[in-house]
C-alpha cells in the first residue's frame, strides 16, 4: 500500500462525542500536517509535525488533539466540537530534509456535527 | 505577508477548448510553486511544481504551468480541456528550508460539452 491513507472517509457525531481521525502514510516522509477544508474558505493549515516533533499549531482550539506517535502515523483526537467544525479534514505528508517537496495529501474525512 | 492569489473563483469553456488558470504570488523571494487539482469528495493531487530551471514546467494529465519572475505569476494551462478536468485547482507556494505551504483559494472548473 502506498500514499496517504485517512480513515474513516466519513463521520457524524453529536457535539459531546469523542472521536478520532487517522492518518497514515507509507511514503517514508518525515513531516505531516492537518489541514481544514470548510466550504467556500481557503485550505486552513492546523498542525504541522516534523519526526514527531510538534512545529506549528494554527491558533487551533483544544477540542481538536493532534497526537504524532512516529513519522508515519497522525491523529486529530475530537471533543466536544461545534457545528462549525463540521468540514473536509486532510492529511498530508511531505519529506521535508530536502528543501521544496511537495507535500502528499490523504482523500480526507468528511466530518458533520450534529 | 507571504501570498497566493487565484483571482477566478469559478471558470467555465466547453470541451476541447483550451484552459488557462491565473496565479500570482506575493513573496519576497522566489518561492517553489505548485498546483494541485481536487476532483469531488477527494484529496489534493499534485499536477505540477516548479523549483527552478526551466520556466515552462510539465505535469500529469496534459497540464503544463509558465513561471514568470517580472509578473509574479504561474498560470496552469491545457490547449485541449477534456470533461474530465471539471474540479478544483489549487496554486500554492513555499519558501525553501521551510514546509508552511500557503494555498490561494481555488479555481472551480466547469467543463460544457
Amino acid at each position: 500500500e502506498t500514499g496517504v491513507t485517512q480513515t474513516p472517509r466519513h463521520l457524524v457525531m453529536g457535539m459531546t462525542n469523542k472521536k478520532s481521525l487517522k492518518c497514515e502514510q507509507h511514503l517514508g516522509h518525515n513531516a505531516m500536517y492537518w489541514y481544514k477544508q470548510s466550504a467556500k474558505k481557503p485550505l486552513e493549515l492546523m498542525f504541522v509535525y516534523n519526526f514527531k516533533e510538534q512545529t506549528e499549531n494554527n491558533s487551533v482550539p483544544s477540542r481538536f488533539s493532534p497526537e504524532c506517535p512516529n513519522s508515519s502515523h497522525l491523529f486529530l483526537h475530537l471533543h466536544t466540537l461545534q457545528p462549525e467544525d463540521s468540514a473536509l479534514y486532510l492529511c498530508a505528508s511531505s519529506l521535508d530534509r530536502e528543501k521544496g517537496q511537495p507535500q502528499h495529501f490523504g482523500d480526507g474525512t468528511r466530518l458533520s456535527i450534529l | 505577508a507571504q501570498s497566493v492569489t487565484q483571482p477566478d473563483i469559478h471558470i467555465t469553456v466547453s470541451e476541447g477548448a483550451s484552459l488557462e488558470l491565473r496565479c500570482n504570488y506575493s513573496y519576497g523571494a522566489t518561492p517553489y510553486l505548485f498546483w494541485y487539482v481536487q476532483s469531488p469528495g477527494q484529496g489534493l493531487q499534485l499536477l505540477l511544481k516548479y523549483f527552478s530551471g526551466d520556466t515552462l514546467v510539465q505535469g500529469i494529465k496534459g497540464f503544463e504551468a509558465e513561471f514568470k519572475r517580472s509578473q509574479s505569476s504561474f498560470n496552469l494551462r491545457k490547449p485541449s480541456v477534456h470533461w474530465s478536468d471539471a474540479a478544483e485547482y489549487f496554486c500554492a507556494a513555499k519558501l525553501g528550508g521551510y514546509n508552511k505551504l500557503i494555498f490561494g483559494a481555488g479555481t472551480r472548473l466547469a467543463v460544457h460539452p
